[in-house]
Protein backbone atom coordinates (compact mmCIF):
# COMPACT_ATOMS: atom_id res chain seq x y z
CA UNK A 1 0.00 0.00 0.00
CA UNK A 2 1.35 3.54 -0.96
CA UNK A 3 1.12 5.72 1.88
CA UNK A 4 2.10 8.71 0.00
CA UNK A 5 1.20 8.99 -3.58
CA UNK A 6 1.54 11.11 -6.34
CA UNK A 7 -0.23 11.96 -9.96
CA UNK A 8 1.22 12.04 -12.39
CA UNK A 9 5.08 10.87 -11.72
CA UNK A 10 5.81 12.99 -14.85
CA UNK A 11 4.76 15.61 -16.61
CA UNK A 12 5.76 17.19 -19.59
CA UNK A 13 4.11 20.91 -20.73
CA UNK A 14 4.84 23.65 -22.76
CA UNK A 15 5.45 27.28 -21.33
CA UNK A 16 2.25 28.97 -20.48
CA UNK A 17 0.47 26.26 -19.74
CA UNK A 18 -2.03 25.52 -16.32
CA UNK A 19 -0.79 21.94 -14.67
CA UNK A 20 -1.94 20.42 -11.47
CA UNK A 21 -0.13 17.76 -9.28
CA UNK A 22 -2.03 15.43 -6.90
CA UNK A 23 -1.10 14.25 -3.72
CA UNK A 24 -3.03 11.54 -1.30
CA UNK A 25 -1.87 10.23 2.15
CA UNK A 26 -3.49 7.10 3.72
CA UNK A 27 -1.42 7.56 6.72
CA UNK A 28 -3.56 9.36 9.04
CA UNK A 29 -1.47 12.53 9.16
CA UNK A 30 -2.59 15.74 10.07
CA UNK A 31 0.15 17.72 7.96
CA UNK A 32 1.42 17.73 4.40
CA UNK A 33 4.25 19.57 2.18
CA UNK A 34 5.28 20.52 -0.98
CA UNK A 35 9.13 20.32 -1.27
CA UNK A 36 10.37 21.36 -4.98
CA UNK A 37 14.06 19.70 -6.27
CA UNK A 38 15.28 21.51 -8.84
CA UNK A 39 18.43 20.63 -11.13
CA UNK A 40 21.18 21.10 -9.03
CA UNK A 41 19.29 18.57 -6.48
CA UNK A 42 18.42 20.98 -3.66
CA UNK A 43 15.64 20.41 -2.07
CA UNK A 44 13.20 23.30 -0.84
CA UNK A 45 9.94 23.30 1.28
CA UNK A 46 7.02 25.50 -0.29
CA UNK A 47 4.00 24.65 1.44
CA UNK A 48 2.69 23.44 4.44
CA UNK A 49 -0.72 22.54 5.06
CA UNK A 50 -2.04 21.44 9.01
CA UNK A 51 -5.51 19.93 8.52
CA UNK A 52 -6.88 22.03 5.35
CA UNK A 53 -4.63 25.45 6.94
CA UNK A 54 -2.14 26.82 5.20
CA UNK A 55 0.80 27.20 7.64
CA UNK A 56 3.52 27.43 5.66
CA UNK A 57 4.25 29.24 2.40
CA UNK A 58 8.13 29.51 1.58
CA UNK A 59 7.85 32.95 -0.89
CA UNK A 60 6.86 30.90 -3.65
CA UNK A 61 5.15 33.16 -6.78
CA UNK A 62 1.61 33.28 -6.37
CA UNK A 63 1.16 30.98 -9.75
CA UNK A 64 1.60 28.15 -7.73
CA UNK A 65 -1.56 27.60 -5.68
CA UNK A 66 -2.10 24.64 -2.80
CA UNK A 67 -5.46 23.22 -2.24
CA UNK A 68 -6.35 21.38 0.00
CA UNK A 69 -9.82 19.79 -0.16
CA UNK A 70 -9.47 17.40 3.27
CA UNK A 71 -6.30 16.59 5.28
CA UNK A 72 -5.42 13.21 3.26
CA UNK A 73 -5.16 15.27 -0.40
CA UNK A 74 -2.83 18.30 -0.55
CA UNK A 75 -2.60 19.47 -4.61
CA UNK A 76 -0.46 21.64 -6.19
CA UNK A 77 -1.60 23.80 -9.02
CA UNK A 78 0.94 25.78 -10.90
CA UNK A 79 -0.74 28.94 -13.79
CA UNK A 80 1.55 30.08 -16.57
CA UNK A 81 4.63 27.52 -16.04
CA UNK A 82 7.96 29.05 -17.15
CA UNK A 83 10.90 27.22 -17.86
CA UNK A 84 12.40 27.62 -14.59
CA UNK A 85 9.47 25.46 -13.13
CA UNK A 86 11.07 22.57 -14.41
CA UNK A 87 12.20 20.32 -11.52
CA UNK A 88 10.90 17.39 -9.18
CA UNK A 89 8.45 18.03 -7.11
CA UNK A 90 7.71 15.96 -3.59
CA UNK A 91 4.62 15.72 -1.73
CA UNK A 92 5.25 14.71 1.97
CA UNK A 93 3.26 14.47 5.18
CA UNK A 94 3.69 13.96 8.83
CA UNK A 95 1.69 13.70 12.08
CA UNK A 96 3.37 16.02 14.59
CA UNK A 97 4.75 15.84 16.85
CA UNK A 98 8.34 15.25 16.05
CA UNK A 99 7.64 12.43 13.66
CA UNK A 100 9.53 11.92 10.72
CA UNK A 101 8.39 13.20 7.17
CA UNK A 102 7.07 10.34 4.87
CA UNK A 103 7.77 11.23 1.45
CA UNK A 104 6.10 10.42 -2.14
CA UNK A 105 8.36 9.47 -5.27
CA UNK A 106 7.96 12.79 -6.88
CA UNK A 107 6.69 14.46 -9.97
CA UNK A 108 9.72 14.95 -12.54
CA UNK A 109 7.60 18.66 -14.19
CA UNK A 110 9.86 19.58 -17.45
CA UNK A 111 8.48 22.59 -18.97
CA UNK A 112 9.51 23.12 -22.88
CA UNK B 1 19.79 27.88 5.84
CA UNK B 2 20.61 24.30 6.89
CA UNK B 3 22.62 24.71 10.53
CA UNK B 4 24.81 21.42 9.50
CA UNK B 5 28.15 20.82 7.66
CA UNK B 6 28.66 17.75 6.38
CA UNK B 7 31.34 15.90 4.04
CA UNK B 8 30.15 16.16 0.45
CA UNK B 9 30.89 12.78 -0.25
CA UNK B 10 32.01 9.53 1.04
CA UNK B 11 32.92 5.66 0.13
CA UNK B 12 32.39 2.76 2.17
CA UNK B 13 32.74 -0.83 1.25
CA UNK B 14 30.45 -3.09 1.43
CA UNK B 15 29.59 -4.83 4.47
CA UNK B 16 31.23 -2.60 6.38
CA UNK B 17 30.34 0.20 8.72
CA UNK B 18 29.21 3.53 7.60
CA UNK B 19 30.16 6.43 9.87
CA UNK B 20 28.77 9.29 8.24
CA UNK B 21 29.73 12.92 10.33
CA UNK B 22 27.82 16.01 10.64
CA UNK B 23 28.61 19.20 12.58
CA UNK B 24 25.76 21.26 14.15
CA UNK B 25 27.92 23.28 16.68
CA UNK B 26 25.03 26.01 16.73
CA UNK B 27 21.80 23.66 17.55
CA UNK B 28 19.99 24.61 20.25
CA UNK B 29 18.70 22.71 23.21
CA UNK B 30 15.44 22.41 21.96
CA UNK B 31 16.55 21.12 18.55
CA UNK B 32 16.46 17.53 17.74
CA UNK B 33 19.19 15.93 15.01
CA UNK B 34 17.15 14.10 12.09
CA UNK B 35 18.83 11.79 9.01
CA UNK B 36 16.88 11.22 5.74
CA UNK B 37 18.10 9.71 3.15
CA UNK B 38 17.87 10.53 -0.50
CA UNK B 39 18.34 7.53 -2.84
CA UNK B 40 18.63 8.21 -6.40
CA UNK B 41 15.01 9.19 -8.17
CA UNK B 42 13.09 8.76 -5.03
CA UNK B 43 11.69 10.55 -2.48
CA UNK B 44 13.40 11.50 0.51
CA UNK B 45 13.62 8.71 3.44
CA UNK B 46 13.41 9.59 7.21
CA UNK B 47 15.80 6.84 8.92
CA UNK B 48 16.44 7.88 12.78
CA UNK B 49 16.50 11.14 15.02
CA UNK B 50 17.62 12.12 18.56
CA UNK B 51 18.13 14.77 20.82
CA UNK B 52 20.66 13.94 22.90
CA UNK B 53 20.75 9.98 24.01
CA UNK B 54 22.32 7.38 20.97
CA UNK B 55 19.27 6.08 18.99
CA UNK B 56 19.36 2.69 17.68
CA UNK B 57 16.50 0.77 15.20
CA UNK B 58 16.42 -1.08 12.29
CA UNK B 59 18.18 0.96 9.73
CA UNK B 60 20.69 2.46 11.97
CA UNK B 61 22.81 4.47 15.02
CA UNK B 62 22.70 8.17 15.81
CA UNK B 63 25.60 9.10 18.14
CA UNK B 64 25.34 12.25 19.26
CA UNK B 65 28.10 13.61 21.51
CA UNK B 66 27.77 15.27 24.85
CA UNK B 67 27.74 18.72 24.06
CA UNK B 68 25.40 17.75 20.66
CA UNK B 69 27.96 20.12 18.41
CA UNK B 70 28.52 16.69 16.40
CA UNK B 71 26.80 13.42 15.68
CA UNK B 72 27.40 10.66 13.75
CA UNK B 73 25.08 8.21 11.60
CA UNK B 74 26.37 4.68 11.59
CA UNK B 75 24.77 1.90 9.21
CA UNK B 76 26.40 -1.33 10.86
CA UNK B 77 26.25 -3.60 7.43
CA UNK B 78 26.82 -0.97 4.33
CA UNK B 79 24.93 -2.64 1.27
CA UNK B 80 24.90 -1.59 -2.40
CA UNK B 81 21.08 -0.23 -2.00
CA UNK B 82 22.67 2.68 1.07
CA UNK B 83 23.96 4.19 -1.68
CA UNK B 84 22.57 7.53 -0.77
CA UNK B 85 22.50 10.77 -0.38
CA UNK B 86 22.14 11.56 3.40
CA UNK B 87 20.86 14.23 4.85
CA UNK B 88 21.79 15.60 8.84
CA UNK B 89 18.88 18.01 9.91
CA UNK B 90 18.61 19.84 12.86
CA UNK B 91 15.00 21.15 14.11
CA UNK B 92 12.82 22.08 16.70
CA UNK B 93 9.86 19.26 16.76
CA UNK B 94 7.11 20.51 14.58
CA UNK B 95 9.47 22.88 12.68
CA UNK B 96 9.58 22.66 8.78
CA UNK B 97 12.56 20.15 7.57
CA UNK B 98 15.38 22.45 5.73
CA UNK B 99 17.72 20.15 3.62
CA UNK B 100 21.05 21.04 3.24
CA UNK B 101 23.53 19.37 0.70
CA UNK B 102 24.11 16.28 2.33
CA UNK B 103 26.78 13.52 1.99
CA UNK B 104 26.64 11.75 -0.96
CA UNK B 105 27.71 8.10 0.37
CA UNK B 106 28.84 5.81 -2.23
CA UNK B 107 29.07 2.06 -1.51
CA UNK B 108 32.07 0.20 -2.79
CA UNK B 109 31.58 -3.45 -3.88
Amino acid sequence: DTAVSQTPKYLVTQMGNDKSIKCEQNLGHDTMYWYKQDSKKFLKIMFSYNNKELIINETVPNRFSPKSPDKAHLNLHINSLELGDSAVYFCASSRPPGNGYTFGSGTRLTVV
Amino acid sequence: DAKTTQPPSMDCAEGRAANLPCNHSTISGNEYVYWYRQIHSQGPQYIIHGLKNNETNEMASLIITEDRKSSTLILPHATLRDTAVYYCIVRVVDDKIIFGKGTRLHILP
